[in-house]
């Protein structure tokens, strides 16, 4: 079955920093791949959506790359700022289903 | 637009009550919608797809009688869990996708969510 893997340890980086994330998946590549916000108590906002013949994705301080060939995506978050930490979520969906498959997230910390 | 609802937002009963969850979605159409679980720094664990008009679908280890949900309109779907204990706890989600006129919705949208604790 397909898998998701995201760094579960916590990512610490100083304001201003631009912040990395990494997102695996195993096996088949997906029809798209998201990612998605989430803080403390609350549910997944969504970012951004990068599909298979995509290799960048920008938005304001996002951007999110797409390698078939690494099976990896990775999230980042230009001149971070304190209100940027929370937990993001990588999303796989494969072609012929609309039914996402979450990663267990990383949590990002940006310190002031 | 695109804003999804969940009521309660915290619920606290007691063990063999039943609660009932509200998903909304407030300004758009969901033939769909999806019930997820999340325990503490984990994923978002897909419970059941929510269809207008139809039975929901389970995902494998769900209990159906155990997880009630109703999708009585475009706009509205409801989780009950039924006769909760407390390994019941846990943060429910809904989230839907807005209809695009017979294309697979991709983005979802989430609630929320629900924060229940059965004591």
């Amino acid at each position: 079955s397909q898998k998701i893997e995201q760094n579960s340890e916590a990512l610490n980086i100083q304001e201003g920093k631009t912040a990395t994330l990494t997102c695996n998946y195993t096996n088949y590549s997906p029809a798209y791949l998201q990612w998605y916000r989430q803080d403390p108590g609350r549910g997944p906002v969504f970012l951004l959506l990068i599909r298979e013949n995509e290799k960048e994705k920008r938005k304001e301080r996002l951007k999110v790359t797409f390698d078939t060939t690494l099976k990896q995506s990775l999230f980042h978050i230009t001149a971070s700022q304190p209100a940027d930490s929370a937990t993001y979520l990588c999303a796989h969906t494969t072609g012929g289903s609309y039914i996402p498959t979450f990663g267990r997230g990383t949590s990002l910390i940006v310190h002031p | 637009g695109a804003v999804v609802s969940q009521h309660p937002s915290r619920v606290i009963c007691k063990s063999g009550t039943s609660v009932k969850i509200e998903c909304r979605s407030l300004d758009f159409q969901a033939t769909t919608m999806f019930w997820y679980r999340q325990f503490p720094k984990q994923s978002l664990m897909l419970m059941a797809t929510s269809n207008e008009g139809s039975k929901a679908t389970y995902e494998q280890g769900v209990e159906k009688d155990k997880f009630l949900i109703n999708h009585a309109s475009l706009t509205l779907s409801t989780l009950t869990v039924t006769s909760a204990h407390p390994e019941d706890s846990s943060f429910y989600i809904c989230s839907a996708g807005r209809d695009r006129r017979g294309i697979l919705p991709e983005t979802q949208y989430f609630g929320p969510g629900t924060r229940l604790l059965v004591l």
